[in-house]
């Protein structure tokens, strides 16, 4: 089974610039997610899409950051314009749709790593 | 809402012996899921363990089990018998059963050394 596909795993970009990540998730994981890790930190929740919908973007900087998920599969983020604040490991997961009385695991891409400078 | 707290930012192991990372949380639900995941240098995470809050008995996969003490909302991971390939981050995180979402909560991670 092939895992959850990111690309690029390397950007570096000036303030001010615009950015895009794409994510592949795992064929079938109805739910995606997108994380931002800052160095020394533990991911945080951007937002979550289950199938095509956004689930929750409580997190997502909207004033800068956007993202989709055409047809339920593939979804990239953006960052426009970037700050230097902005520099982490963006991280991409999926799972199946969740059901009560059961967590499924997340399954986590390798990540991008920003540097805005 | 719902805290989860790793008070050891490093730990270092000699190989072949045995280490306990910790973690706590702060929560007023009593049903969630507790998780260990390891991200290794290469960055891909990975689960190591989970924990349902409604069972008593202690997680065990292999080389790895928790002390999960629900009382005391402690949930510690144990590596037993270290390898080298053990060296990585270890986060911690929960989950809540109330909100169907599927979202999880990370700590800040420890990182773990494997000594030779």
């Amino acid at each position: 089974e092939a895992g959850v596909a990111q690309s690029p795993r390397y950007k570096i970009i000036e303030k001010r610039q615009s950015v895009a990540f794409w994510c592949n998730p795992i064929s079938g994981h109805a739910t995606l997610y997108w994380y931002q890790q800052i160095l020394g930190q533990g991911p945080k929740l951007l937002i979550q899409f289950q199938n095509n919908g956004v689930v929750d973007d409580s997190q997502l900087p909207k004033d800068r950051f956007s993202a989709e998920r055409l047809k339920g599969v593939d979804s990239t983020l953006k960052i426009q314009p970037a700050k230097l604040e902005d520099s982490a490991v963006y991280l991409c997961a999926s799972s199946p749709k969740a059901i009560a009385g059961y967590s499924y695991e997340q399954y986590f891409g390798p990540g991008t790593r920003l540097t805005v400078t | 809402a719902q805290t989860v707290t790793q008070s050891q930012p490093e730990m270092s192991v000699q190989e072949a012996e045995t280490v306990t990372l910790s973690c706590t949380y702060d929560t007023s639900e009593s049903d969630y899921y507790l998780f260990w995941y390891k991200q290794p240098p290469s960055r891909q995470m990975i689960l190591v363990i989970r924990q349902e809050a409604y069972k008593q008995q202690n997680a065990t996969e292999n080389r790895f089990s928790v002390n999960f003490q629900k009382a005391a909302k402690s949930f510690s991971l144990k590596i037993s018998d270290s390898q080298l390939g053990d060296a990585a981050m270890y986060f911690c995180a929960y989950r809540s059963e109330m909100n169907r979402d599927d979202k999880i909560i990370f700590g800040k991670g420890t990182r773990l050394h494997i000594l030779p």
